[in-house]
């Protein structure tokens, strides 16, 4: 069956823009994740979602990240203001029930000039 | 609090060398749980293995096999034989108790590009 998904592949916004980034997850998988990958460093816990809802947000570095999954299925990353340093790979992966495997997708490279 | 460190920044083998991919973990959890994830360049990573505490036996898929050692907190990662198609980088993951946390919180090492050259 089809993987996770991620759209754009790519991104390139001006600093101070606002720009969404969609995952698309596993079909059936409740869990829901976002990572950040910074160049040369393995990626980053952000946010994870339990269907709706999300249950744990301690990732996310300040107020201009947000994220929301309203259907329980698809999730989009939100980022306002966007500033140099938010440059990375945003990852996202889903899992059958919290406690199982996390299968990642290829993620959207993010650059902001 | 966890912590995962992969020394090897990079290695370079030749074609069907062995190499062994090094893991060293930190965690205060009794049950907890490793991962390995290979990253090829299109970027996307690829699930390989989970084992958890509990689990020291060693396991062996193919041409992968994976040593888990908790008295030395290590979770290497061997290949034999190894292929051009094996060059990416390896992620090493840590998570702790499912119990405390909810869900599996991945705690991701730095990384080891492996590069196989024909």
């Amino acid at each position: 069956g089809a993987g996770v998904s991620q759209t754009p592949s790519n991104k390139v916004t001006e600093k101070g823009k606002y720009v969404e980034l969609r995952c698309d997850p596993i079909s059936g998988h409740t869990a829901l994740y976002w990572y950040r990958q910074s160049l040369g460093q393995g990626p980053e816990f952000l946010i994870y979602f339990q269907g709706t809802g999300a249950a744990d947000d301690s990732g996310l570095p300040n107020d201009r990240f947000f994220a929301v999954r309203p259907e329980g299925s698809v999730s989009t990353l939100k980022i306002q203001r966007t500033e140099r340093g938010d440059s990375a790979v945003y990852l996202c992966a889903s899992s059958l029930y919290p406690q199982e495997t996390q299968y990642f997708g290829p993620g959207t490279r993010l650059l902001v000039l | 609090a966890q912590k995962v460190t992969q020394a090897q920044t990079e290695i370079s083998v030749v074609e069907k060398e062995d190499v062994t991919l090094d893991c060293v973990y930190e965690t205060r959890d009794t049950t907890y749980y490793l991962f390995w994830y290979k990253q090829p360049p299109s970027g996307e990573l690829v699930f390989l293995i989970r084992r958890n505490s509990f689990d020291e036996q060693n396991e062996i898929s193919g041409r992968y096999s994976w040593n888990f050692q908790k008295s030395t907190s290590s979770f290497n990662f061997t290949i034999t034989a190894s292929q051009v198609v094996d060059s990416a980088v390896y992620f090493c993951a840590l998570s702790g108790s499912f119990m405390n946390t909810g869900f599996q919180k991945l705690v991701f090492g730095t990384g080891t590009r492996l590069l196989v050259s024909p």
